[in-house]
């Protein structure tokens, strides 16, 4: 696609259920990015994927958080058992990593995440 | 890890007016330092970027400095206008490693 794709965009759910939410990064971008911003604050890193390599998860807050990337595209973060301290904007990125060099991480619109 | 502190928090002028906003990092490595807009409701979206092997940068009416003796580096923006009112936020990160980011900033430019 033109540009990061999340779904959904807006969340709803019941402290204490599931919830995924979805990534469809760039096409050709192979790092991805989780990060999660709370009203008001900064960008809080989640999780990493870059091509093959095993997923830097350093940033996950607890064990209710996971994360997958099917066939080095979409992926999926999975939140277990919703608290309320989980609501928050969740952003993904993608770059495309020339190299060793950093670039350009371009975003997602986000999903709105509210546990009631 | 690295560490990004950014200041400050809120910043509110004129328009017309200039507008700095300072970052330090922690990690002497990190080698890529670029600038991310984000404005009310919508993604952030990089506004321009810097290397290690340069100390500034410019576009039009937006500029960056880099101290690297000091580990830190700078977002100018001059002639601010109504339209560069949003939440700025720098980010520091080496090599292909993840960006860390800074807290952001409120930029607020009242016409």
């Amino acid at each position: 696609g033109a540009g990061v794709s999340q779904s959904p965009s807006n969340k709803v759910t019941e402290k204490g259920k599931d919830v995924e939410l979805r990534c469809d990064p760039i096409s050709g971008h192979t790092a991805l990015y989780w990060y999660r911003q709370s009203l008001g604050q900064g960008l809080e890193f989640l999780i990493y994927f870059q091509g093959n390599s095993a997923p830097d998860k350093s940033g996950l807050p607890s064990d209710r958080f996971s994360a997958e990337r099917t066939g080095g595209s979409v992926s999926t973060l999975t939140i277990q058992r919703t608290q309320q301290e989980d609501s928050a904007v969740y952003l993904c990125a993608s770059s495309s990593q020339a190299g060793s060099l950093n670039t350009e991480a371009f975003f997602g619109q986000g999903t709105r995440l509210t546990v009631v | 890890g690295e560490n990004v502190e950014q200041h400050p928090s809120t910043l509110s002028v004129q328009e017309g007016d200039s507008a700095v906003i300072k970052c330090t990092y922690s990690d002497s490595a990190s080698n890529y330092f670029p600038w991310y807009k984000q404005e009310l409701g919508k993604r952030p979206q990089l506004i321009i970027d810097i290397r290690s092997n340069v100390g500034e940068k410019k576009d039009q009416r937006i500029a960056v400095t880099l101290n690297k003796t000091a580990k830190h580096f700078s977002l100018h923006i001059t002639e601010t206008q109504p339209e560069d009112s949003a939440v700025y936020f720098c980010a520091a990160s080496m090599g292909s490693y993840i960006p860390t980011f800074g807290r952001g900033t409120s930029l607020i430019v009242h016409p």
